[in-house]
């Protein structure tokens, strides 16, 4: 079964801190991994994309690394802002019109 | 132009109208897309166009009618809708072919069916 799980569920860090998301997938055949930014009541925003041969991304602050081997990848952000608090939704897609897997997103809360 | 424009931005309606929810982009691209995301989901998948063509429905209800009139274009027909319809009903859109392609979303339209 096609599966992308987040975790953590939710997390608060004070600005200016770092913080790691992770994202574990069995979705197969897996074409690409993308990160994607949602703040409430709006449309998600791609953060970064990465295929197989890709080990890491970097966007900015955000730096995604990807482990095809063991379907694991993360989510890296730096010196975090007020405007980083936001859902950060892990999306696995399959090859065959771009049909994509959600997870169900890490909710971050970052503090002044 | 480089996204995905959706109107309107909030619609109410009660359970015996009929209303249309408008996607638009200018990006060429030729795969588009509907879901349907309740608060503090994950988007769920309700159909994708291909080329102009309906090649996934997710077995969504008839209450729900997708109509793709040309390739920048993609509407969504709702009638007799129910309460638990109400959700953030987004719109993408993700050019064919190429391993790098990502899907754009829209802003999305937030529903409420009284």
């Amino acid at each position: 079964k096609n599966q992308v799980e987040q975790s953590p569920q939710s997390l608060i860090i004070l600005e200016g801190k770092n913080c790691t998301l992770q994202c574990n997938y069995t979705v197969s055949p897996f074409s690409n991994l993308r990160w994607y930014k949602q703040d409430t009541g709006r449309g998600p925003v791609s953060l970064t994309i990465m295929t197989f041969s890709e080990n890491t991304k970097s966007n900015g602050r955000y730096t995604a690394t990807l482990d095809a081997d063991t379907k694991q990848s993360s989510l890296h952000i730096t010196a975090s802002q007020l405007s980083d608090s936001a859902s950060y939704i892990c999306v696995v897609s399959l090859s065959t019109l771009g049909r994509l897997y959600f997870g169900r997103g890490t909710q971050l809360t970052v503090w002044p | 132009d480089t996204e995905v424009t959706q109107t309107p931005k909030h619609l109410v309606m009660g359970m015996t109208n009929k209303k249309s929810l408008k996607c638009e982009q200018h990006m060429g691209h030729r795969a588009m897309y509907w879901y349907k995301q309740k608060a503090k989901k994950p988007p769920e998948l309700m159909f994708v166009y291909s080329y102009e063509k309906l090649s996934i429905n997710e077995s969504v209800p008839s209450r729900f009618s997708p109509e793709c009139p040309n390739s920048s274009l993609l509407n969504l027909h709702l009638h007799a809708l129910q309460p638990e319809d109400s959700a953030l009903y987004l719109c993408a859109s993700r050019p064919v072919g190429g391993s790098q392609e990502t899907q754009y979303f829209g802003p999305g339209t937030r529903l409420l069916v009284l």
